[in-house]
């Protein structure tokens, strides 16, 4: 049950694209397509803004999309805005209903 | 609209028990898996428990095993958390959070905050 691994802060500009990475193991990010991203501002409680590796929830932006590749899942924001400034987690299924969330990222909008 | 309201937190001196209530409305409460969500001040979120719609299957993170017990009560809309032999490292904003059918956690409430201190 190790913490999924994010790099602590990713900036951008307006307008601009990131991507926030996620890296797991074979046993959770690897072994199923059951990722999830969150977003939190401070002092809020998290938002679900990807579902099941790729899939926006309703009235979530199309700004964000989602991917996996082996053990690596990741977060992309396109058109950067200033409402984007936020914590962002992953979080991976890890079976018989447990999950591990990912070590969160920072992401400044310069 | 969906409510997941947490309450029960507070200050508590290390080894006490304190019992956490996340109270739900606007959903069929007794349809969806459940889960509890900490975040300690300034760091990351940490999964805790969870436990299925009908309490059949409960799980819970390796650091709390045999100190918390989480419990539903769906006539109630309710669910909890009853924390004991609480450590300094319990200490964390602890969110309930409804599971949906896609293995995430797709409805939170708005947290309440636990403080393990002498």
């Amino acid at each position: 049950q190790s913490a999924l691994t994010q790099p602590a802060s990713v900036s951008g500009s307006p307008g601009q694209s990131i991507t926030i990475s996620c890296t797991g193991t074979s046993s959770d990010v690897g072994s199923y397509n059951l990722v999830s991203w969150y977003r939190q501002h401070p002092g809020k409680a998290p938002k679900l803004m990807i579902s099941e590796v790729s899939k926006r929830p309703s009235g979530v932006s199309n700004r964000f999309s989602g991917s996996k590749s082996g053990n690596t899942a990741s977060l992309t924001i396109s058109g950067l805005q200033a409402e984007d400034e936020a914590d962002y987690y992953c979080c991976s299924y890890a079976g018989s209903s447990t999950y591990v969330f990912g070590t969160g990222t920072k992401v400044t909008v310069l | 609209e969906v409510q997941l309201v947490e309450s029960g937190g507070g200050l508590v001196k290390p080894g006490g028990s304190l019992r956490l209530s996340c109270a739900a409305s606007g959903f069929t409460f007794s349809s969806y898996s459940m889960n509890w969500v900490r975040q300690a001040p300034g760091k990351g979120l940490e999964w805790v428990s969870s436990i299925s719609s009908s309490s059949n299957y409960i799980y819970y993170v390796d650091s709390v095993k045999g100190r918390f017990t989480i419990s539903r009560d769906n006539a109630k809309n309710s669910l909890y958390l009853q924390m004991n032999s609480l450590r300094a490292e319990d200490t964390a904003v602890y969110y309930c959070a409804r599971e949906s059918s896609n293995f995430d956690l797709d409805q939170w409430g708005q947290g309440t905050l636990l403080t393990i201190s002498s």
